[in-house]
């Protein structure tokens, strides 16, 4: 039981590359999220997914693309990577909404 | 957007001190949390509050959901160099996105 797992744990890409960050559950939940933290920000949330099916944008979307794959997998793409968006990204997860559990991150730098 | 005011934002105290950290908001909520970050980790969820004036324990840590909704609690009494780490509050009013607060970074010297 591993609970919530991200890849990859760490990324530097160049200003313009793109990748997705994966995130994975075997909570059974039903809702997931993507939340991206900064120094002195705390955690903004960028988009999330009530349930399987339907995703909604957060605080921060702008840059960010999102799939729910399935119910155990919500993945965040960057189409075009930018210096701004160089920070930890961590996907949480809950089960209606309420206390939510954390992976252990994926801490990117874009040079 | 919205973002909870957490103070203070730091704190370097000696082990066995006792710790008090709180957290406000301009808007009411129905739930309150408190999460601590070990460095290099994820969140972690310490305690869970669901009614305005419930005092709930968890080891050495105790929260409070203050009675105007709009404010919350974290004690930790005897600090040992494990409790190190970021501590996060967290709001939500019913079943909408939380509201994290900017967090308070313990260090603990032994």
């Amino acid at each position: 039981n591993a609970g919530v797992t991200q890849t990859p744990k760490f990324q530097v890409l160049k200003t313009g590359q793109s990748m997705t960050l994966q995130c994975a559950q075997d909570m059974n939940h039903n809702s997931m999220y993507w939340y991206r933290q900064d120094p002195g920000m705390g955690l903004r949330l960028i988009y999330y997914s009530a349930s399987e099916g339907t995703t909604d944008k957060g605080e921060v979307p702008n840059g960010y693309n999102v799939s729910r794959l399935n119910k155990r997998e919500f993945s965040l793409r960057l189409e075009s990577a930018a210096p701004s968006q160089t920070s930890v990204y961590f996907c949480a997860t809950s089960l209606g909404g309420e206390t939510q559990y954390f992976g252990p991150g994926t801490r990117l730098l874009v040079l | 957007g919205q973002q909870l005011n957490q103070s203070p934002q730091s704190m370097f105290i000696q082990e066995g001190e006792d710790v008090s950290m709180n957290c406000t908001s301009s808007s009411i909520f129905n739930t309150w949390l408190w999460y601590k970050q070990d460095p290099g980790e994820g969140p972690v969820l310490l305690i869970a509050l669901y009614k305005a004036g419930e005092l709930t324990s968890n080891g050495r840590l105790t929260a409070q959901f203050g009675i105007t909704r709009k404010d919350s609690f974290l004690n930790i009494s005897a600090s040992i160099p494990s409790d190190v780490g970021i501590y996060f509050c967290a709001g939500q009013l019913y079943t909408d996105k939380l509201i994290f607060g900017t967090g308070t970074r313990l260090q603990v010297f032994p």
